[in-house]
């Protein structure tokens, strides 16, 4: 089983609609969660962190889910500028704090 | 502020050649790393340093030598090129650990491996 795992995609939906993307990990010892968003032939920037208790930022939601262990990345209103694929991160917690990326869900907004 | 920058952008090797490829940035972050990105592999990191002068090995260090002599540059060898080497690489540094902040990239160096 991978360490990080997300469906790839792509998502393709209308402008103004809602999407979710989960992300689930494998090993329970996680301790930190992101999510980071990457342009097409860009390098990934840091769109949020995950808190244990969930957390929103304007259209975006995210949630953890120690039990089942996976994270969710929510978009409400879809904007054309949302297109883009979404990378889930995980940390183990330790010296280093070994960060491990998943492999990304590709969105689509459509006019 | 630049943040972070590689050079160069873009590189084509044949089998055999050797290449260096430069970070640098300036937000006196501690830690740098480097990651190569395959499609379908996410990102994969390669060896990453945890302050001036020193570095340690990632997931997929084979074929590769950093070195750190100054804080604010990373630099990533590749002594003998092959094929397999053929990615897209990704700088990145934080201030402290990545596992508790955030991560800047640099804008990538997309190298073909002939």
């Amino acid at each position: 089983r991978k360490e990080v795992e997300q469906d790839p995609g792509p998502f393709n939906v209308p402008e103004g609609a809602t999407v979710a993307f989960n992300c689930t990990y494998s090993n329970s010892a996680s301790q930190s969660f992101f999510w980071y968003r990457q342009d097409c032939r860009k390098e990934p920037k840091l769109l949020m962190s995950v808190y244990s208790s969930g957390n929103e930022d304007g259209r975006f939601t995210a949630q953890l889910n120690r039990a089942s262990q996976y994270i969710s990345l929510l978009i409400r209103d879809s904007k054309l500028s949302d297109s883009a694929t979404y990378l889930c991160v995980v940390t183990l917690s330790g010296g280093y704090q070994k960060v491990t990326f998943g492999t990304g869900t590709k969105l689509q907004v459509i006019p | 502020n630049a943040g972070v920058t590689q050079t160069p952008k873009f590189r084509v090797l044949k089998t055999g050649q050797s290449m260096t490829l430069l970070c640098a940035q300036d937000m006196n972050h501690e830690y740098m790393y480097w990651y190569r990105q395959d499609p379908g592999m996410g990102l994969r990191l390669i060896h990453y340093s945890v302050g001036e002068g020193t570095t340690a090995k990632g997931e997929v260090p084979d074929g590769y030598n950093v070195s750190r002599l100054k804080k604010q540059n990373f630099l990533l060898g590749l002594e003998s090129a092959a094929p397999s080497q053929t990615s897209v690489y990704f700088c990145a540094s934080s201030y402290r650990g990545g596992g508790y902040n955030e991560q800047f990239f640099g804008p990538g160096t997309r190298l073909t491996v002939l």
